[in-house]
């Protein structure tokens, strides 16, 4: 069974700086690898995906690596903000595609100003 | 990317009724749905799959007759909670599945059982 963790669960930073969540996977046998950025009592919103043969993704100040056969996952957010604090998910898709993704448990970021 | 809305956004009930939530597309045909459940600070767990017109499919340890899925029409899934009681309080989220890559989520439905 796919188990997804997600190192820290919680993270204080000043504004301003560059920063590093961890995600790992136990199957590496994954289709692709969503990061997801959730609001206090809110729904879902989609960060960055990435397909199993890709090795990175970028948006904007964000940026989300992955290392398939060692199981691991980074998002890199650059020049963090106040508006970035919220819970920031993980989240693999196994095998072929067809079934839903498996979450991590997150990590609570707090960007102070 | 797709539309996803959820009602009531939030209820909250007395132990031993029934509650149903509803999951529509509002902009494409959903052949697959998923519902999750998250607790606070805890990640969202799969309860169930729902394919248009067929049974669910139910992950271990979720009693498929308190959780009752309807998938009844490519646009709209519901789930009832029945007799409900304090412990299924909780978050539920409802997704579904554009091809293999995207999966888009509703914006939640906060449980809470008096």
């Amino acid at each position: 069974k796919q188990e997804v963790t997600q190192i820290p669960a919680a993270l204080s930073v000043p504004e301003g700086e560059n920063l590093v969540l961890n995600c790992s996977f136990t199957d590496s046998a994954i289709y692709n690898l969503q990061w997801f950025r959730q609001d206090p009592g809110k729904g879902l919103t989609s960060l960055l995906l990435i397909q199993s043969s890709q090795r990175e993704q970028t948006s904007g100040r964000l940026n989300a690596s992955l290392d398939k056969s060692s199981g691991r996952s980074t998002l890199y957010i650059a020049a963090s903000q106040p508006g970035d604090s919220a819970t920031y998910l993980c989240a693999v898709r196994p095998g072929t595609g067809r079934r839903a993704l498996t979450f991590g448990s997150g990590t609570r970021l707090q960007v102070q100003p | 990317g797709a539309v996803v809305s959820q009602h009531p956004s939030r209820v909250i009930c007395k132990s031993g009724t029934s509650v149903k939530i509803e999951c529509r597309s509002l902009d494409f045909q959903a052949t697959t749905m998923f519902w999750y459940r998250q607790f606070p600070k805890q990640s969202l767990m799969l309860m169930a799959t729902s394919n248009e017109g067929s049974k669910a499919t139910y992950e271990q340890g979720v009693e498929k007759d308190k959780f009752l899925i309807n998938h009844a029409s490519l646009t709209l899934s519901t789930l009832t909670v029945t007799s409900a009681h304090p412990e299924d309080s909780s978050f539920y989220i409802c997704s579904e599945k554009l091809g293999p890559d995207e999966q888009f989520f509703g914006p939640g439905t906060r449980l809470t059982v008096l």
